[in-house]
């Protein structure tokens, strides 16, 4: 089955700089990879996904970058904010997220202010 | 603030005793899964239902069950058989096949005594 590993676990960022967390997955059949933000107490809502078929997906301050051959993609914030703080998980699913969704371990990121 | 609920938001039992947890969503959602989020373990998927009457076992099953009569209903049961059930349970829906944002429900802490 497939297996997504992502780091760092925890990701400590200056306001206003960038933060990036890194996603590998290990089924080359995967072909949906959405980003969901977890806020403390609170549910997990998609931010951003991608499919296989584009390399990078933009909306507003956040990327998504995917590598198809390395089987790698990767979350990117710009400006951070004090609001940005919260648990980001990756994922990954074939058939274009008809299939279930495998999730990473999450990534605790923290803006200082 | 998303059509899918989960009751109740915390619930304590004792060991040795089942317990069922109630997701509902009023969003004529097709698809419908229920996660087991513990702390550095992202969220992992415990069963899964596309349609009515219909179910697959996800990554960790074992010790839970499920049913799907209705389609606005997936009830999960922890089990006795469940070494491990103190966690937060989330339960997702998705609105047909070709549809990739899965939806969250609140919730439900579950400590077992």
């Amino acid at each position: 089955g497939e297996n997504v590993e992502q780091h760092p676990s925890t990701l400590s960022v200056q306001e206003g700089d960038s933060a990036v967390i890194k996603c590998t997955y290990s089924d080359s059949a995967s072909n949906y990879f959405p980003w969901y933000k977890q806020e403390l107490g609170k549910r997990p809502q998609l931010i951003i996904d991608i499919r296989s078929n584009v390399g990078e997906k933009k909306d507003q301050r956040i990327a998504v970058t995917l590598n198809k051959t390395a089987k790698h993609f990767s979350l990117h914030i710009t400006e951070t904010q004090p609001e940005d703080s919260a648990v980001y998980f990756c994922a990954a699913s074939s058939n274009f997220g008809n299939e279930k969704l495998t999730f990473g371990t999450g990534t605790r990121l923290t803006i200082i202010p | 603030d998303g059509g899918i609920t989960q009751s109740p938001k915390y619930l304590f039992r004792k060991e040795g005793q089942n317990v069922t947890l109630s997701c509902e969503q009023n969003l004529n959602h097709d698809a419908m899964y229920w996660y087991r989020q513990d702390p550095g373990q992202g969220l992992r998927l415990i069963y899964y239902s596309q349609i009515v009457n219909d179910f697959q076992k996800g990554d960790i099953a074992e010790g839970y069950s499920v049913s799907r009569e209705k389609k606005e209903s997936f009830p999960l049961t922890v089990t006795s058989a469940q070494k491990n059930p103190t966690a937060f349970y989330l339960c997702a829906s998705t609105p047909f096949r070709g549809a990739n944002e899965q939806f969250f429900g609140p919730g439900t802490r579950l400590t077992v005594l």
